[in-house]
């Protein structure tokens, strides 16, 4: 257990629907990491939040948003869902820079 | 050309062999290394942190950077076929100020062979 929790584990939906994806931090980490990774493209950096605020962007859709709270959860919003966003998505946290702990992942499959 | 470039392998070897995983990059910003290990698409593992040139040792694995050459590489020493995986080397460039995002290379695909 890497301390970083990530539900659900699997989620399968349809095109064009909205799911959230929720990621728990390790205790003490202020920093939360959104990654995708995809069969073709790789592990690739979507979002970053620090401490409730928004410090990177990625490769991200418009399509997708996140947020932290005042708790330090993350959640990963993805919405119009097509068939190409399915992969699995995974959130790491930090303290404040690297290194990254990640968790292990929320596999979503849109059919 | 890619920030980060790696062979995706795969990379077939026996039991006990000493493995060599490289990795290049074109971004020299960049200042944190790292290599994670990654089983049958479950969360990256971290593996080796560094962040200078030069070699960082744990346990079975060696860690290595060159700045100049804008090449890093992990070597495992005795390898066992647990440590069939994908391996994957990422970097970063940190700010200070928390905000920044690994670049991972795509990952080399490991076998090792009882």
């Amino acid at each position: 257990d890497s301390g970083v929790t990530q539900t659900p584990k699997h989620l399968i939906t349809a095109t064009g629907q909205r799911v959230t994806l929720r990621c728990s931090p390790r205790s003490g980490d202020l920093s939360v990491y959104w990654y995708q990774q995809s069969l073709d493209q790789g592990l690739q950096f979507l979002i970053q939040y620090y401490n409730g605020e928004e410090r990177a962007k990625g490769n991200i859709l418009e399509r997708f948003s996140a947020q932290q709270f005042p708790d330090l959860h993350s959640e990963l919003n993805l919405s119009s869902l097509e068939l190409g966003d399915s992969a699995l998505y995974f959130c790491a946290s930090s303290d404040r820079g690297p290194p990254y702990t990640f968790g292990s992942g929320t596999r979503l499959t849109v059919v | 050309q890619k920030e980060v470039e790696q062979d995706p392998g795969p990379l077939s070897v026996p039991e006990g062999a000493i493995v060599s995983l490289n990795c290049t990059y074109s971004n020299s910003a960049f200042q944190y290394f790292m290599w994670y290990r990654q089983y049958s698409r479950k969360g990256p593992e971290l593996l080796m942190y560094t962040y200078s040139s030069g070699n960082k040792e744990d346990g079975r694995f060696t860690a290595q950077v060159d700045k100049s050459s804008k090449y890093i590489s992990l070597f495992i020493r005795d390898s066992q076929p647990s440590d069939s995986a994908t391996y994957l080397c990422a970097m970063s460039v940190y700010s200070g100020g928390g905000a920044d995002g690994l670049t991972f290379g795509k990952g080399t695909h490991l076998i090792i062979q009882p």
